[in-house]
């Protein structure tokens, strides 16, 4: 399957500095990249779509002022948590969709990253 | 408001057993379905379904799609060990972004 890979895999931080997580597809170009956040025990909510050249489109309830998404480039998407609070703890996952006909459909997953706001 | 069902929540088997997931859904404009194996960390790709009643296999684990049933299965045999994860089952729509909609997951606990 295609690679997509995660920086950093971990991060602690102290509350309100921002962070800034990066995606990129290493083996094709991602037009259209998703965010992802996975709170303990739950499943995966879908926080944006990130599309390359373009602002990105946030999911309901999800604040687009604090939670900054830049796609500039076909194999880079990043996310950047503004002004982070404890609540914002969660693991953050990005993906990206399958670059051949026929796998279009299939998102292929970076290894995420662990947030920490202390 | 579209939603994707999965059961059960968790379960726990022996090596050597069967196990069969559920995953139902709800979805406007249904497009495929899909099934991800996560362990410690980001979900890997299994299955991807988007027709009724073709079974598709990999090694141990099967799965197929009932489109009128709005539904799916996940089957493994001879469970392992290293079996054992999350499984999410998710649900493509139509449209130009191919948003998933994710279940809440099965976990799977197999024990030796």
């Amino acid at each position: 399957g295609a690679v997509v890979s995660q920086h950093p895999s971990w991060v602690i931080c102290k509350s309100g500095t921002s962070v800034k997580i990066e995606c990129r597809s290493l083996d094709f170009q991602a037009t259209t990249m998703f965010w992802y956040r996975q709170f303990p025990k739950q499943s995966l909510m879908l926080m944006a779509t990130s599309n390359e050249g373009s602002k990105a489109t946030y999911e309901q309830g999800v604040e687009k002022d604090k939670f900054l998404i830049n796609h500039a480039s076909l194999t880079l998407s990043t996310l950047t948590v503004t002004s982070a609070h404890p609540e914002d703890s969660s693991f953050y996952i990005c993906s990206s969709r399958g670059p051949l006909r026929g796998t279009q459909e299939t998102q292929y997953f970076g290894p995420g990253t662990r947030l920490l706001v202390l | 408001e579209d939603k994707v069902v999965q059961s059960p929540l968790s379960l726990v088997v022996h090596e050597g057993d069967t196990v069969t997931l559920n995953c139902s859904y709800e979805v406007t404009n249904f497009r495929s379905l899909l099934w991800y194996k996560q362990e410690k960390k980001a979900p890997t790709f299994l299955f991807m379904l988007t027709s009724s009643g073709i079974e598709k296999k990999s090694g141990r684990l099967s799965s197929i799609l009932d489109k009128k049933e709005l539904s799916s299965i996940l089957n493994i045999t001879a469970t392992q060990t290293g079996d054992s994860a999350i499984y999410l089952c998710a649900v493509a729509r139509g449209g130009a972004t191919n948003k998933l909609i994710f279940g809440t997951g099965t976990l799977l606990a197999v024990q030796p």
